[in-house]
């Protein structure tokens, strides 16, 4: 099993371009979440899915958007990148029942 | 709003010492308290604790959750270099199994 995959591991992006964060897990987990790590603040929830076709939104969502329409995929879309979404992200999974959450290995995302 | 707070937020000790990372939480509808440690890179799961008073042990690593005090510790005995790394802390919501997290705990262990 791969576990979490999360791709670009590393991204570029200039100030108003739009991309996607890949996010995809192979164990069938219900719950999955999107994390940004910024020095001293920690891990904030961004968005997070409890099953295939719903989602709510975490602590700061703005400037994101995200859907789950398969139980493996839950990708995160920047939708106009600003300077304070550089950021480390962290896509992670849970099943049901007991057991913490796995992560990926995230995507560090620089927006200049 | 939840809130979990991690205290020390630094610590240096040598190699052998025994450590004890604190952990206080405010969290909405509390399942579980899960303990993370990170590395450089993606967080790695540690211990969930879900019942008061029930110490989980993982060779020199342990730790116990006081749900009447909302409060877990995480002991590192006897430790190594290796165990230099950010400690996280997060509590687990039951409603929407999210997890908030505290700003962590850096652990230095110096030879």
């Amino acid at each position: 099993n791969a576990g979490v995959t999360q791709t670009p591991k590393f991204q570029v992006l200039k100030t108003g371009q739009s991309m996607t964060l890949q996010c995809a897990q192979d164990m069938n987990h219900e719950y999955m979440s999107w994390y940004r790590q910024d020095p001293g603040m920690g891990l904030r929830l961004i968005h997070y899915s409890v099953g295939a076709g719903i989602t709510d939104q975490g602590e700061v969502p703005n400037g994101y958007n995200v859907s789950r329409s398969t139980t493996e995929d839950f990708p995160l879309r920047l939708l106009s990148a600003a300077p304070s979404q550089t950021s480390v992200y962290f896509c992670a999974s849970r099943a049901t029942g007991e057991g913490g959450y796995t992560f990926g290995s995230g995507t560090r995302l620089t927006v200049v | 709003e939840d809130k979990v707070v991690q205290s020390p937020l630094s610590l240096v000790v040598h190699e052998g010492d025994t450590v004890t990372l604190n952990c206080s939480y405010e969290v909405t509808n509390f399942r579980s308290l899960l303990w993370y440690k990170q590395e450089k890179k993606a967080p790695t799961f540690l211990f969930m604790l879900t019942s008061s008073g029930i110490e989980k042990k993982s060779g020199r690593l342990s730790s116990i959750l006081d749900k009447k005090e909302l409060f877990s510790i995480l002991n590192i005995t006897a430790t190594q270099t290796g165990d230099s790394a950010v400690y996280l802390c997060a509590g687990l919501n039951s409603g929407y199994s999210t997890l908030t997290f505290g700003k962590g705990t850096m652990l230095l262990v110096s030879p």
